[in-house]
């Protein structure tokens, strides 16, 4: 089956300066990636996704970049601010099925006003 | 508020009892899923309905039995539970296509 590692498990930034998140996956026949948000008492909530056939995708703060051939991808956010203090996931569909992921442990990222 | 609801949101039950955790979801979506979350874990994907039909059992002991009466709502069985069962227990639902999941609020479950 599909595993997900994700990389740091813990990230404290300064506001104003950029995260960075790294995941791998083993799947190659995986085709969907995308990045969910954890706010404490919530339920994760999508951020951002990409499928294989584009390298980056962008949405205003967060950006989302894919190697295919190296199997890993990455979570960007600028101009961090407070909000964004949260557990962040990655996932990759499992195979070609998008509808069954397999997620990675997770990322708490802290923004240190 | 992702159009995923679920109840209750806390619930504390002795090893020997039985109850029941609901999902519903005002989306208009044909999959719905039920996930484990511990802490420091991934999310473990325990089942998948698609068109109210069970598509995926994760390996998923026993204790545990979902129903899908609609592909609006879910349920999750629980009897004779045990102690390392504790955990937030997501349900998710999305279209067949383009995959995005919308997860609810989760049950915090503790088994004592």
């Amino acid at each position: 089956g599909e595993n997900v590692e994700q990389h740091p498990s813990t990230l404290s930034v300064q506001e104003g300066d950029s995260a960075v998140i790294k995941c791998t996956y083993s799947d190659s026949a995986s085709n969907y990636f995308p990045w969910y948000k954890q706010e404490l008492g919530k339920g994760p909530q999508l951020i951002i996704d990409i499928r294989s056939n584009v390298g980056e995708k962008k949405d205003q703060r967060i950006a989302v970049t894919l190697n295919k051939t190296a199997k890993h991808f990455s979570l960007h956010i600028t101009e961090t601010q407070p909000e964004d203090s949260a557990v962040y996931f990655c996932a990759a569909s499992m195979g070609s099925n998008d509808y069954k992921l397999s997620f990675g442990a997770g990322t708490t990222v802290t923004v240190r006003a | 508020e992702t159009g995923v609801t679920q109840t209750p949101r806390h619930l504390v039950m002795g090893m020997t009892n039985k109850k029941s955790l609901k999902c519903e979801q005002h989306l208009g979506h044909n999959a719905m899923y039920w996930y484990k979350q511990s802490a420091k874990k991934p999310l473990e994907l325990m089942f998948v309905y698609n068109f109210k039909e069970q598509t995926e059992n994760n390996s998923v002991p026993s204790r545990f039995s979902p129903e899908c009466p609609n592909s609006s709502h879910l349920f999750l069985h629980l009897h004779t539970l045990q102690p390392e069962d504790s955990a937030l227990y997501l349900c998710a639902s999305s279209q067949m296509a383009p995959g995005e999941q919308y997860f609810g609020p989760g049950t915090r479950l503790t088994v004592t």
